[in-house]
């Protein structure tokens, strides 16, 4: 089974600072998708950026960018000018590219925000 | 709003109850994905179920058990329940193709067993 390892349990990151959280995984699929959720306070989870492992180009989705590494099977998420707001759970997430939508979850980083 | 609806919100009951949390899944996603979230701690998998058929499990406990419909909703059956099963319980759906593939969370039930 594939497994998501996020290193990172919790980070802080000074308010307009750029932070990158780590995630990597251990896969034998050469085709698979990745994301990042967002969890605030409230809860709610929240896709925040996500990307096909096909694809060499790195997503980005204004404030925040994935930097993946196919051959390393890294996917970290940079936030550049980090806000108030941004400070949540991030789980990084994994997903077979078959039809059993099988997902995977790493167990989470906290990010702090100072102002 | 992700289009995953989940019911109740909040629920209270007491140590050796049996309770019952519904999912109601995106219009036409066939897989449904039970998550349990104790306080400060990461998304636990439980089960999916695609289609009707359940696909794959994991920390699920025997007094826990799900299915899911022909109109593809889904309820949770937690019986017996402890202290320690006080947690947010998450739903959430994914579509069957490769064009629409993230999966859409639920707002989630909070569970509180006194």
């Amino acid at each position: 089974a594939q497994t998501v390892t996020q290193s990172q349990p919790e980070m802080s990151v000074q308010e307009a600072e750029t932070v990158t959280l780590s995630c990597t995984y251990d896969t034998s699929e050469s085709d698979y998708y990745l994301f990042w959720y967002k969890q605030p306070p409230s809860r709610q989870m929240i896709l925040v950026i996500r990307q096909e492992a096909y694809k060499q180009q790195n997503a980005t989705e204004n404030r925040f960018s994935v930097n993946f590494q196919k051959a390393a099977k890294s996917f970290s998420l940079k936030i550049s000018d980090s806000q108030l707001g941004d400070a949540a759970m991030y789980f990084c997430a994994y997903r077979s590219a078959d039809n059993f939508n099988k997902f995977y979850f790493g167990s989470g980083t906290k990010l702090n925000v100072k102002p | 709003d992700s289009g995953v609806t989940q019911t109740p919100k909040h629920l209270i009951t007491a140590t050796g109850q049996r309770v019952t949390l519904r999912c109601s899944p995106r219009s036409g996603d066939l897989s449904v994905y039970w998550y349990q979230q104790s306080l400060d701690q990461g998304l636990q998998f439980l089960i999916q179920y695609y289609n009707g058929e359940e696909r794959a499990k994991g920390n699920i406990l025997e007094r826990f058990s799900a299915q899911q419909f022909p109109d593809l909703h889904s309820e949770l059956n937690l019986s017996s329940l402890e202290l320690g099963d006080s947690a947010l319980y998450f739903c959430a759906s994914s579509a069957a193709g490769l064009a629409d593939y993230e999966q859409y969370f639920g707002p989630g039930t909070r569970l509180t067993v006194t």
